[in-house]
């Protein structure tokens, strides 16, 4: 089974300056997903940023950019130029594809994120 | 082009009874998948359909049943409601394959 790991429950970041959100996980598939969500108070999940184990090649998607590092099995999200916005719950979440339907996805248990004006 | 959309927003239960949440997956979308998110946890898996048919099953009793309809949308149904049940039940729709793009959750309480 899969596990994944967040283990910094809380964080705290001036607006414009830059954090990074640590995720570690577990799993014996070499093939497999990876994303960070992002649930404001507002309750919806939404995707960040996706990351395919089979690309070394780091994911970025404007201010967001991962450090995925599949020996280790680190997966950390970066932001830059934080803003007010970015406030929110940050979920690290695990897929592995499955051959049949859309695979789930593994959550770990999210990191809160304040941006200081 | 709606997103994925959930009814009820909110919900109040009390213990024993049983209760029906809704979700209409995004256009394109055929296949849902129903999480349980408790306060200040991530979500967990509870199951997946696809095809009208489940197709994958969390760590989760049989009180939680599902039912996928000929046009996508799907019912998470729970019967015989514990205080343990209060979550917040988010639905997510994908294409295969595809990302999971998730509404705004139904918030359960359980008296």
């Amino acid at each position: 089974a899969q596990t994944v790991t967040q283990s910094q429950p809380e964080m705290s970041v001036q607006e414009a300056e830059t954090v990074t959100l640590s995720c570690t996980y577990d799993t014996s598939e070499n093939n497999y997903y990876l994303f960070w969500y992002k649930q404001p108070p507002s309750r919806q999940m939404i995707l960040v940023i996706r990351q395919e184990a089979y690309k070394q090649q780091n994911a970025t998607e404007n201010r967001f950019s991962v450090n995925f590092q599949k020996a280790a099995k680190s997966f950390s999200l970066k932001i830059s130029d934080s803003q007010l916005g970015d406030t929110a719950m940050y979920f690290c979440a695990f897929m592995k594809p499955n051959t049949g339907a859309n695979s789930k996805l593994t959550f770990g248990k999210g990191i809160t994120l304040s941006v200081r004006p | 082009d709606a997103g994925v959309t959930q009814s009820p927003t909110h919900l109040i239960k009390t213990r024993g009874q049983q209760v029906t949440l809704r979700c209409s997956p995004k256009s394109g979308h055929d296949t849902v998948s129903w999480y349980q998110q408790a306060l200040g946890q991530g979500p967990q898996f509870i199951f997946q359909y696809y095809e009208e048919e489940e197709r994958q099953r969390g760590n989760f009793p049989d009180r939680f049943s599902g039912h996928q309809f000929p046009n996508y949308s799907s019912e998470l149904n729970v019967n015989a409601l514990l205080l343990g049940d209060s979550a917040l039940y988010l639905c997510a729709s994908s294409s295969r394959p595809g990302n999971q793009h998730f509404g705004d959750g139904t918030r359960l309480s359980i008296l």
